[in-house]
C-alpha cells in the first residue's frame, strides 16, 4: 500500500515563529489530505489537494502539493498556542482506504 | 455541525474477552470506517463499510475483528478474544462520498480500549 513519511517527527517553536511539516511519498499520489489532531482529540480534516503544484490557504495555514505529486507541505505562519497538536498528511489509496502519514507533533512555547 | 458519536469513551477489558465498540455515523453519510491509533503512533486504517458490506480492509483487520450495521443508525466494531496489543484508541468515521473522490472524512471522538 501507499506509504507517506512526514518530517520532522517533532517540532518545538516559539509562539510567533513559523512552522512547516513535509510529507513525502515514493509514488505519485492522486490526492493528499491534511488533518490536525489536538492532544487527546480526534483527527479533524483540514484540506485536500488534488492538482499538481496546487497551493491552498486557510488563514495562517498554507498547503502545497508538489509538481510531481509526490510531496506536500503545510506551513503555519506566526504560530499560536492554539496550533498545538499533531498534523497528519493522508492519502486516498484504493476505493475508500485513507492512509495516514507518521505525523508531526507541534509544540508551541508561549 | 453534525458529528460522529462513539460509545463507550473508555473501556477496560480482560485479555481474552470480547468487546463491542459502537458508533453512530452522521445521518446522511453512506461510507463508514474504523481506524485505530496506538498511543503516540499514527492513525491506522482498519476497515471501510458501504452498502452493508465491507468494501476494504487492512491487514490489521483479521478474523478477530468484525463490523456490523445492526440497524439504520449504529455501526459497530467487535473485537473477539482481545489481546494486550489491541489496547488503542479506536476511531469511527463516516463520509458522504467515497474517499477516491476526495471527500471529507469525519471522525468521532474515539473509544479508548485498554486490555489488561
Amino acid at each position: 500500500g501507499q506509504q507517506v513519511m512526514q518530517i520532522p517527527q517533532y517540532q518545538h517553536v516559539q509562539e510567533g515563529e513559523d512552522f512547516t511539516t513535509y510529507c513525502n511519498s515514493s509514488t505519485t499520489l492522486s490526492n493528499i489530505q491534511w488533518y490536525k489532531q489536538r492532544p487527546g482529540g480526534h483527527p479533524v480534516f483540514l484540506i485536500q489537494l488534488v492538482k499538481s503544484g496546487e497551493v491552498k490557504k486557510q488563514k495562517r495555514l498554507t498547503f502545497q502539493f508538489g509538481e510531481a505529486k509526490k510531496n506536500s507541505s503545510l506551513h503555519i505562519t506566526a504560530t499560536q498556542t492554539t496550533d498545538v497538536g499533531t498534523y497528519f498528511c493522508a492519502v486516498s489509496g484504493g476505493y475508500q482506504k485513507v492512509t495516514f502519514g507518521t505525523g508531526t507533533k507541534l509544540q508551541v512555547i508561549p | 455541525e453534525p458529528e460522529v458519536t462513539q460509545t463507550p469513551s473508555h473501556q477496560v477489558t480482560q485479555m481474552g474477552q470480547e468487546v463491542i465498540l459502537r458508533c453512530v455515523p452522521i445521518s446522511n453519510h453512506l461510507y463508514f470506517y474504523w481506524y485505530r491509533q496506538i498511543l503516540g503512533q499514527k492513525v491506522e486504517f482498519l476497515v471501510s463499510f458501504y452498502n452493508n458490506e465491507i468494501s476494504e480492509k487492512s491487514e490489521i483487520f483479521d478474523d478477530q475483528f468484525s463490523v456490523e450495521r445492526p440497524d439504520g443508525s449504529n455501526f459497530t466494531l467487535k473485537i473477539r478474544s482481545t489481546k494486550l496489543e489491541d489496547s488503542a484508541m479506536y476511531f469511527c468515521a463516516s463520509s458522504s462520498k467515497t474517499t477516491g473522490e476526495g471527500n471529507t472524512i469525519y471522525f468521532g471522538e474515539g473509544s479508548w480500549l485498554t486490555v489488561v
